[in-house]
């Protein structure tokens, strides 16, 4: 079975601050990671697929398959960063279906 | 814009009565899957369809069903409904049929009175 976590369901930090939104997954096999964004219920955006490496919008993710994790970090929040974050994983093949983890919201304050 | 289309946007019924929601793939995108957004039970995969062909399904309920037709538009039915049918659905398309990256539709919120 897939299966994605996300910890925590809040995380409130100042402009500024360093943010690190946890996940981690359970899958048997090779799985593809994403982190999504959703503004105020709108549609979901992808921010993040791990295998393309990217830094979108100053936030990296790593895939570490040793501890099944996929941490979305940014060095500095920004008020615009305030959203909905969701960690998701897609299977290999036919399995292309994403699971996702519950989410967190992310509150940048002034 | 993603180039994902649903429509509508709002759809607010009745318990028992019957809704289509429906969604247009981005251009050239083969692949239509549907998911459903509610506070109690998060993100939830609902059924994959590619090229006309349904390829997966989830955890959809017997009362809901899908199709997707030559045009690549897909249709979401959902009958009998519950209050608990209440949610956000989301359709999202992506091109390959094993390219995992899929780009969502704004989705159709449906209130069930």
């Amino acid at each position: 079975a897939q299966r994605v976590t996300q910890p925590e369901k809040l995380l409130s930090v100042f402009k500024g601050a360093p943010v690190e939104l946890k996940c981690n997954y359970s899958y048997s096999g090779s799985p593809e990671l994403f982190w999504y964004v959703q503004y105020s219920r709108q549609r979901l955006q992808l921010l993040l697929r791990h295998i393309s490496r990217e830094s979108i919008k100053g936030f990296t993710a790593d895939l570490n398959k040793g501890e099944t994790s996929f941490h979305l970090k940014k060095p500095f929040a920004q008020e615009e960063d305030s959203a909905m974050y969701y960690c998701a994983l897609s299977g290999t093949g036919a399995n292309s279906k994403l699971t996702f983890g519950k989410g967190i919201t992310l509150s940048v304050r002034p | 814009d993603s180039g994902v289309t649903q429509t509508p946007k709002h759809l607010i019924t009745a318990t028992g009565q019957r809704v289509t929601l429906r969604c247009s793939p981005r251009s050239g995108d083969l692949s239509v899957y549907w998911y459903q957004q509610s506070l109690d039970q998060g993100l939830q995969f609902l059924i994959h369809y590619y090229n006309g062909e349904e390829r997966a399904k989830g955890n959809i309920l017997e009362r809901f069903s899908a199709q997707q037709f030559p045009d690549l538009h897909s249709e979401l039915n959902l009958s009998s409904l519950e209050l608990g049918d209440s949610a956000l659905y989301f359709c999202a398309s992506s091109a390959p049929l094993y390219n995992n990256e899929q780009f969502f539709g704004p989705g159709t919120r449906l209130t069930v009175l």
